[in-house]
């Protein structure tokens, strides 16, 4: 079973710029949650969706928002990116219920 | 609120020696799961382990193990003969089992070198 992929794998922006990250869970899984992981404040959840509602939230401003599709891919938006932006963003699938299993991440840094 | 306490940020030892990871939780939930992931330099985090809240029942699983403990809330990882290859930072994570969905509170982490 193909594990949890990510795209793209890196990405390099501007202030100011926006930037859409892609996630494709596991078959099967219906929940995708997101989390940025940075060296100051470690991994924080940024969102949760499962059957394309969103279910929980973490604490990050609008300028982050995502979505999921009928086929439980998912995608992040960040706009007006700012530097502290700049972070390893990974995706995780479940079953709903179960362990989360994580990508390998996109590594997005704002110039 | 809850929270995940690894007061352990680097540990260096010896191949072969034993080492354990330390964790701390917090949560006024009674029911809630408890985590282990290694993230090695590749970035990917990897599952390692689960436990629920009402399953005190240690593990042992090779050369892991671990020891959850309530009454001090507490979910400590020890790994046996330590190789080269367990090198990387190890996450231990928390998620309420009835509220807020799939959400995993992460420790801040702890680096383990383990050198030849």
């Amino acid at each position: 079973k193909a594990g949890v992929t990510q795209t793209p794998r890196y990405l390099i922006k501007t202030r100011g710029q926006q930037v859409t990250l892609s996630c494709s869970p596991i078959s099967g899984h219906r929940s995708v949650s997101w989390y940025q992981q940075t060296p100051g404040q470690g991994l924080q959840f940024l969102f949760e969706y499962f059957s394309e509602t969103q279910r929980n939230k973490g604490n990050f401003p609008g300028r982050f928002s995502g979505r999921q599709f009928s086929n439980s891919r998912s995608e992040m938006n960040v706009s007006t990116l700012e530097l502290g932006d700049s972070a390893l963003y990974l995706c995780a699938s479940s079953m709903r219920g179960n362990e989360q299993f994580f990508g390998p991440g996109t590594r997005l840094t704002v110039l | 609120a809850q929270k995940v306490t690894q007061a352990q940020t680097e540990i260096s030892v010896v191949e072969k020696e034993d080492v354990t990871l330390d964790c701390v939780y917090e949560t006024r939930d009674t029911t809630y799961y408890l985590f282990w992931y290694k993230q090695p330099p590749s970035g990917e985090l990897v599952f390692l382990i689960r436990r629920n809240s009402f399953d005190e029942q240690n593990e042992i699983s090779g050369r892991y193990s671990w020891n959850f403990q309530k009454s001090t809330s507490s979910f400590n990882f020890t790994i046996t003969a330590s190789q080269v290859v367990d090198s990387a930072v190890y996450f231990c994570a928390l998620r309420l089992i009835y509220n807020q969905g799939g959400k995993l509170i992460f420790g801040q982490g702890t680096e383990l070198s383990v050198k030849p």
